[in-house]
């Protein structure tokens, strides 16, 4: 069974217009959730985590994402896109009791000047 | 080292022969994963380690592939036979101690290729 989905594997936006990619998880409890980015030709690096202290979470590079549990959500958003921000970005989650992390299909993000 | 270090990047290898990948964790994190890219797919698990042992490897795709980790530090993946469908990105990520909002820290793959 999928645990995490990101609707759209292609996002592309005007650089300083919002971004917005989504990410739903199917899970009874909340799990464990994590967004990442990968650069071209790059490992994955942390952008943010959800860690029940607070539904909003903000991250590094002006990204935030909003925990909602009655949509089962943890959509990945930031105000004004720069050309920077051009990467993969990927949804995963660590359910209750387990310790692997399970990713989304991952959203390509491309930023038009 | 200061993050996670796997060699080769790069291995370009004939259908049939085996190859080895290497994964060189943080110091100090007891936990290991390996994950697999391949182009157009998002990241699929493959096998977890706590210290050497592998309480998970649920997403090793076939006998053909094994890992082992000595010393509560360096992870070796290897695959036998390799064939076309291995080509991918092997992705190594290690974390500082269970638990489970800890973030895991990912090197920056070897891309597998065989020709």
């Amino acid at each position: 069974a999928q645990s995490v989905t990101q609707l759209g594997s292609h996002v592309s936006v005007s650089e300083g217009a919002l971004v917005l990619l989504r990410c739903n998880y199917s899970s009874s409890v909340p799990p464990y959730l994590f967004w990442y980015v990968q650069y071209p030709n790059q490992g994955l690096q942390l952008l943010l985590k959800y860690t029940s202290a607070a539904t909003l979470v903000k991250g590094i590079n002006g990204f935030e994402a909003e925990f909602k549990k009655s949509e089962t959500s943890f959509h990945l958003t930031k105000p004004s896109a720069h050309m920077s921000d051009a990467a993969e970005y990927f949804c995963a989650v660590r359910l209750s009791g387990a310790q692997k992390l399970v990713f989304g299909q991952g959203t390509r993000l491309t930023i038009n000047p | 080292g200061a993050g996670v270090s796997q060699s080769p990047s790069n291995k370009v290898t004939e259908k049939g022969k085996d190859v080895e990948l290497r994964c060189d964790p943080i110091s100090g994190h007891t936990a290991l994963y390996w994950y697999r890219q391949s182009l157009g797919q998002g990241l699929e698990f493959l096998i977890y380690f706590q210290g050497n042992s592998a309480p998970d490897k649920s997403g090793l795709p076939s006998d053909r592939f094994s890992a082992e980790r000595t010393g509560g530090s360096v992870s070796t993946l290897t695959i036998q036979r390799t064939q076309q469908e291995d080509s991918a990105v092997y992705l190594c990520a290690s974390s500082l101690a269970l638990g489970q909002n800890t973030e895991a820290f990912f090197g920056q793959g070897t891309r597998l290729t065989v020709v």
